[in-house]
């Protein structure tokens, strides 16, 4: 079984922009979470989708939104780019409900915003 | 509300010598508990989990018991190898929804 996949592994962009970052779940796994990894806050979750819809949101201001589509796969957009947008951002994928959910982390796409 | 507080790192550790990383959650409801780990240069991988009190999870001589009464979730190994060098996450899934949270990570160095 493949595992979850995001796409691209590194960008690079400069302030003021806006980027674009995917993530392809497991196989029938249904639930998205996003997340930014830097080293000074650690995991920070940014929110998740279940069945196209956002089921959760994190503390995060209106420049970062997602999406999900019908095959589960998820998008995520950040719009304005800041130096402080700079991170690790990870996709994890799980079934989706219950408590025992296990979540399923991607590799990651590193953004670097000049 | 929910949170997971682990210990600040970094850690060094000779081979072979003991490892405890202390994790405690403030947790509503029945929490299940995770440790996460993740290897330079990837995403995290789910180490062991506990779903219940008293539970223990276990995985590649990793162990974490899940102690409702000192709400912790400390994580062990016997002897440590300096292929477990990485950055080790605790975690927990209030069982409400699908939300994770997570400890800020502990960086574990094996040296030889």
């Amino acid at each position: 079984k493949a595992g979850v996949t995001q796409t691209p592994r590194y960008l690079i962009k400069t302030r003021g922009q806006q980027v674009t970052l995917s993530c392809s779940p497991i196989s029938g796994h249904r639930s998205v979470s996003w997340y930014q990894q830097t080293p000074g806050q650690g995991l920070q979750f940014l929110f998740e989708y279940f069945s196209e819809t956002q089921r959760n949101k994190g503390n995060f201001p209106g420049r970062f939104s997602g999406r999900q589509f019908s095959n589960s796969r998820s998008e995520m957009n950040v719009s304005t780019l800041e130096l402080g947008d700079s991170a690790l951002y990870l996709c994890a994928s799980s079934l989706g409900q219950g408590g025992e959910n296990i979540q399923y982390f991607g590799a990651g796409t590193r953004l670097s915003v000049l | 509300g929910n949170s997971v507080t682990q210990m600040e790192g970094p850690v060094t550790l000779s081979e072979e010598a003991f490892l405890t990383i202390n994790c405690t959650y403030t947790a509503t409801g029945y929490p299940s508990l995770f440790w996460y780990v993740q290897y330079p240069g990837e995403g995290l991988q789910l180490l062991l989990k506990a779903t219940k009190a008293d539970d223990k999870g276990s995985n590649k001589g990793f162990e974490a018991t899940y102690r409702k009464e000192t709400t912790s979730f400390h994580l062990e190994k016997g002897s440590v190898q300096v292929s477990d060098s990485a950055v080790y996450f605790c975690a927990l899934n209030s069982g409400t929804g699908n939300q994770f949270y997570f400890g800020t990570g502990t960086s574990l160095t094996v040296i030889p």
